[in-house]
Formats: structure tokens, sequence, C-alpha cells
């Protein structure tokens, strides 16, 4: 069956450095997420991609924060300069144009900001 | 107010036992009601999917939303100790957006024991 990846499954990294996040979505699906959960906490929306481009971001997705879709196959968040509080589980989800209600989610890279 | 209230728990069930766990929220613009399964450190894996007031039943799943108290609920009959996870409740507000951001629930953890 068909599964959204990521890698890697976990990242550690000093604060200010930058970091991206790799998934690879379902093949035939065309809307991406990103939502991050800190532990202990929520699963939060962070950004929604469609067409090759944003179509809805959260507050917590500031100016740091960017997303690509660099090939056909993979859809990368992009954190500039980490921060302490971003330490988290960061996990892509992916759906298909017709069952809006189905989000895919992958496994998460937990990222570790120190 | 928060948007999804969902009791955290921990919730200590003995096997076989029939489980309830519920949401509340406050915004009559949540048409479409999931609930997520999420083992630990793993990514949130659909369970079920509702559109309207009413019951759905998947084995030992059935799902319930009363739209007009702003609940919903899950039940899961003859728990299993494989059914112990993080339960999450997840909504999203109507199509007019059309990219279907979740909006999820605090989780709420269940362990099921022989």
């Amino acid at each position: 069956e068909p599964e959204v990846t990521q890698t890697p499954s976990h990242q550690v990294t000093q604060m200010g450095q930058e970091v991206i996040l790799r998934c690879v979505p379902i093949s035939n699906h065309l809307y991406f997420y990103w939502y991050r959960q800190i532990l202990g906490q929520k699963v939060e929306f962070l950004v929604s991609f469609y067409n090759n481009e944003i179509s809805e971001k959260s507050e917590i997705f500031d100016d740091q924060f960017s997303v690509e879709r660099p090939d056909g196959s993979n859809f990368t968040l992009k954190i500039r300069s980490t921060k302490l509080e971003d330490s988290a589980m960061y996990f892509c989800a992916s759906r298909t144009t017709i069952r809006a209600d189905t989000q895919y989610f992958g496994p998460g890279t937990r990222l570790t900001v120190l | 107010q928060k948007e999804v209230e969902q009791d955290p728990g921990p919730l200590s069930v003995p096997e076989g036992a029939i489980v309830s766990l519920n949401c509340t929220y406050s915004n009559s613009a949540f048409q479409y009601f999931m609930w997520y399964r999420q083992y630990s450190r793993k990514g949130p894996e659909l369970l079920m999917y509702t559109y309207s007031s009413g019951n759905k039943e998947d084995g030992r799943f059935t799902a319930q939303v009363d739209k007009s108290s702003k609940y919903i609920s899950l039940f899961i009959r003859d728990s299993q100790p494989s059914d112990s996870a993080t339960y999450l409740c997840a909504m999203i507000p109507d199509f007019s957006g059309g990219y279907n951001k979740l909006i999820f629930g605090a989780g709420t953890r269940l362990a099921v024991h022989p």
C-alpha cells in the first residue's frame, strides 16, 4: 500500500542552523501539508501546498519557514535559523483531489534543536 | 475557549471493555470529523471519518457525531491490547477554502491491559 515517507527520522541541530526536512508524498496526491507536534502537545497545522504554491499557512509558519516541491516527488520544509522552540515532531501529509477528508500522514521527523 | 477540546486521559481499561472517547468543539463551521490513532513516535493513522450527525460503524469502531451539541465520540468494542495508543479527534471547517487543514484535539491516551 502506498505511503508517505519522511527523512530523516531524527535530526539534531544547533540553534541558528538551517534544517531541511524531506517528504515523499503518495504519488498521485496533489495536496500536501506540514504539521508539527511539540512533545506532549497537540498536532498543529503549519502549511498547505497545492499547485506549486502555499494555499494556507498558520501563525507558526513565519518567515523562518519555507516549503518547496523541488521535483515531481519530494516536498520539503526548510527552517532557516532554528530556535530551541522548533524542537518537535514534524509530520508531512498528502491527499488526493477527490478525497478531501482523508489525509495520509508520514511517520514524522523528530527535530531536536540544541 | 479552545476550538477542539479532548480529555488527554490517560484512560486504562481491561481487555474486552467498551471504550468511549469524546471531543467537543466550539465552531459550528466544522463539518467533517475524523478520528486518528497514533502509536508512540509514529504518525497519525486515519481510523474513521464522518460528515453528518449520527453514527457510523466500522468493525469494532463506531463514530458518533451530534452537531447540535457540538460533540463527537468514538466507541471501541471488545478492546484489545493492540488498541493501546493515543486517539486524536480532528475536524475540518467547511470546504469554502478548499485546502482542508485539520484541527486536532489534544489526543486521549488509551491503555488496554490484558
